[in-house]
């Protein structure tokens, strides 16, 4: 099946660091990449949609210029936080949809701001 | 608005059989997901649902109903490694995602 990967798969930074995440799709093209945030016990939270050489679409209340998103290539796009503080310290999960149906999902970045 | 309803706890016992429920209001439907989730992991894709029926897969089963706005997953010959959330989601007319708040399955021995 389709193999998403992303990296690192853990970070902690310090409050004011930026923090860049990748996420690539390793057997497959990926026109759509999409980021998740999920805090604990809750829900998937969609927070962007990532279209390779466009820019991306955000969802309501995300914030564009904390969370820079980039998708270059149809195999990588990055999710950037930007100046993280303790808030933002979640585990966040990209997924890239291979053609119109199915997404796949990365194993997800836990993030810790101290 | 959008919306989908899932149980958000079940209890079922190993070696038993155990049936989800999906029902979804959405603008739009082009396929229904089935995801499931083990704590502190990304989700694993299960199953893909786009017309009425039953798609079954080993010993995970998937059925829609479009008319109703409604989905089960079930899942026969429970193992304790089953015990994880299992999230419903739709794709809308835009072809956006609406996801379920998951279903947390407790798998007792």
């Amino acid at each position: 099946g389709a193999v998403v990967s992303q990296h690192p798969s853990w970070v902690i930074c310090k409050s004011g660091t930026s923090v860049k995440i990748e996420c690539r799709s390793l057997d497959f093209q990926a026109t759509t990449m999409f980021w998740y945030r999920q805090f604990p016990k809750q829900s998937l939270m969609l927070m962007a949609t990532s279209n390779e050489g466009s820019k991306a679409t955000y969802e309501q209340g995300v914030e564009k210029d904390k969370f820079l998103i980039n998708h270059a290539s149809l195999t990588l796009s990055t999710l950037t936080v930007t100046s993280a503080h303790p808030e933002d310290s979640s585990f966040y999960i990209c997924s890239a949809r291979d053609g119109e149906v199915t997404q796949y999902f990365g194993p997800g970045t836990r993030l810790l701001v101290l | 608005g959008q919306n989908i309803d899932q149980p958000t706890e079940m209890t079922a016992t190993e070696g038993a059989i155990v049936q989800i429920n999906c029902t979804y209001q959405t603008s739009g439907f082009n396929g229904l997901f089935w995801y499931q989730q083990h704590a502190g992991e990304a989700p694993t894709f299960l199953s893909y649902n786009v017309l009425d029926g039953l798609e079954e897969k080993g010993r995970f089963s998937s059925f829609l109903s479009r008319s109703k706005g409604y989905s089960y997953l079930l899942l026969k010959e429970l193992q304790m490694k089953d015990s994880a959330s299992y999230l419903c989601a739709v794709k809308d007319s835009n072809y956006q995602l609406i996801w379920g708040a998951g279903t947390k399955l407790i798998i007792k021995p």
